[in-house]
């Protein structure tokens, strides 16, 4: 089974830049995450999808950041502009919308270095 | 409000002695916890879940944990540490169930020496 695959895997941008994430979940899993990872912390979670409807974007800094999952499927995060608090690595997961299986499955993130 | 909480923010061993890595957590729910781990440079795999069924869980690599309802916790253990369990280990909670977000605690960094 093919996992959740992100791009880039690494970007380095100067501060005020846009930058845009790509994520490609698993197949079939109707329900699409966005984490931010500060180094040193635990995942946060920006933005939750089920199909191409947002459930959650309480914790999105919506002035800055967008997202947007178009037909169901693939998914991107945009940041901009740009701040050095935005440092971080960007993982993208995806589960199933019911049933018992509880499977999440992360990406390799995108490691975003703002400077 | 669901929250989990990581005892310890780092744990060190040495090789082949017990690893104990603790975690409580907060739900209004009947939650749903994991155990995650992160190597340096590496992406999030799943350790075990527990989800309602047995309160033993058992997981990869020798890792198993404990649902204690009286007690809100679920503490990670090993037998025996190895040189490659050292890592950032991370208990996580979903309040919800299945298709809800997880909230993931602080992390514990595991240290194993020779």
């Amino acid at each position: 089974e093919a996992g959740v695959a992100q791009s880039p895997r690494y970007k380095i941008i100067e501060k005020r830049q846009s930058v845009a994430f790509w994520c490609n979940p698993i197949s079939g899993h109707a329900t699409l995450y966005w984490y931010q990872q500060i180094l040193g912390q635990g995942p946060k979670l920006l933005i939750q999808f089920q199909n191409n409807g947002v459930v959650d974007d309480s914790q999105l800094p919506k002035d800055r950041f967008s997202a947007e999952r178009l037909k169901g499927v693939d998914s991107t995060l945009k940041i901009q502009p740009a701040k050095l608090e935005d440092s971080a690595v960007y993982l993208c997961a995806s589960s199933p919308k019911t049933g018992k299986d509880y499977g999440y499955t992360f990406g390799s993130g995108t490691r975003l270095t703002v400077v | 409000a669901q929250s989990v909480t990581q005892l310890d923010s780092h744990v060190s061993v040495s090789e082949g002695t017990p690893v104990l890595l603790r975690c409580n957590y907060s739900s209004s729910y009947s939650p749903s916890l994991f155990w995650y781990v992160q190597h340096p440079n590496k992406g999030l795999q799943l350790l075990l879940k527990y989800t309602s069924a047995a309160t033993l869980v058992k997981g990869i690599n020798g890792f198993e944990a404990e649902f204690k309802k009286s007690e809100t916790s679920f503490h990670l253990t090993k037998p025996s540490a190895h040189m490659s369990d050292a890592a950032e280990y991370f208990c996580v909670v979903s309040p919800r169930g299945a298709g809800t977000a997880l909230i993931f605690g602080k992390g514990t960094t595991l240290s194993v020496s020779s």
